[in-house]
């Protein structure tokens, strides 16, 4: 109960297109999820976060899409650049615990 | 430059040896974290630390220890006991409850030969 299931395992996408990439979630008491961007050899770094009392959260390119009944949140990548190859990561976290990662996806942008 | 600061980016141990890695964060957090990121895995929680001189063992502490002697600092040593550490280890932060955004450093990438 405590995973967080993320896919695609790995993504390809044509610059300019749309990059999705889907987690799904069983513990109710999850009440902030993050995605994070991580560069080969870097630290993740936080892009984007929801929290369950809203729909959707875009930030520029960046969309969060989520689904309180069905646990499910995605995350969009609008007009995707070859700068956006990176591997993404998913998190979940009940309040006052720890996080939850999702297994990442890598993502690469062809030019 | 505030951040979080891991040492050294890459680090070799022959088989037998316990090596220490090194956090330091200045941004003046309450919690520090170790995680370990293995090829196509999440990350896995070894040990935390929500205040000093306080810590508590995560999913995969076994085979690791911690020490939080100053809040800026949280070592993580990884023994012989580890049986497989070849990986890639991060240490992150958060500025405390109420807080949710954890901060990542740049990791160190562990061989054992």
């Amino acid at each position: 109960q405590q995973q967080v299931k993320q896919s695609p395992q790995s993504l390809i996408v044509q610059k300019g297109g749309i990059s999705i990439i889907n987690c799904a979630y069983e513990n109710t008491a999850f009440d902030y999820f993050p995605w994070y961007q991580q560069f080969p050899g870097k630290g993740p770094a936080l892009l984007i976060a929801i929290r369950p009392d809203v729909s959707e959260k875009k930030e520029g390119r960046f969309t969060i899409s989520f689904n309180k009944s069905a646990k499910q949140f995605s995350l969009h990548i609008m007009d995707s650049q070859p700068g956006d190859s990176a591997t993404y990561f998913c998190a979940a976290r009940p309040y006052g615990q720890n996080f939850v990662f999702g297994p990442g996806t890598r993502l690469s942008v062809l030019p | 430059d505030g951040g979080i600061t891991q040492s050294p980016k890459y680090l070799f141990r022959k088989e037998g040896q316990n090596v220490t890695l090194s956090c330091e964060q200045n941004l003046n957090h309450d919690a520090m974290y170790w995680y370990r990121q293995d090829p196509g895995q999440g990350l896995r929680l070894i040990y935390y630390s929500q205040i000093v001189n306080d810590f508590q063992k995560g999913d995969i502490a076994e085979g690791y220890s911690v020490s939080r002697e100053k809040k800026e600092s949280f070592p993580l040593t990884v023994t012989s006991a580890q049986k497989n550490p070849t990986a890639f280890y991060l240490c992150a932060s958060r500025p405390g409850s109420g807080t949710d955004t954890q901060y990542f450093g740049p990791g160190t990438r562990l061989t054992v030969l």
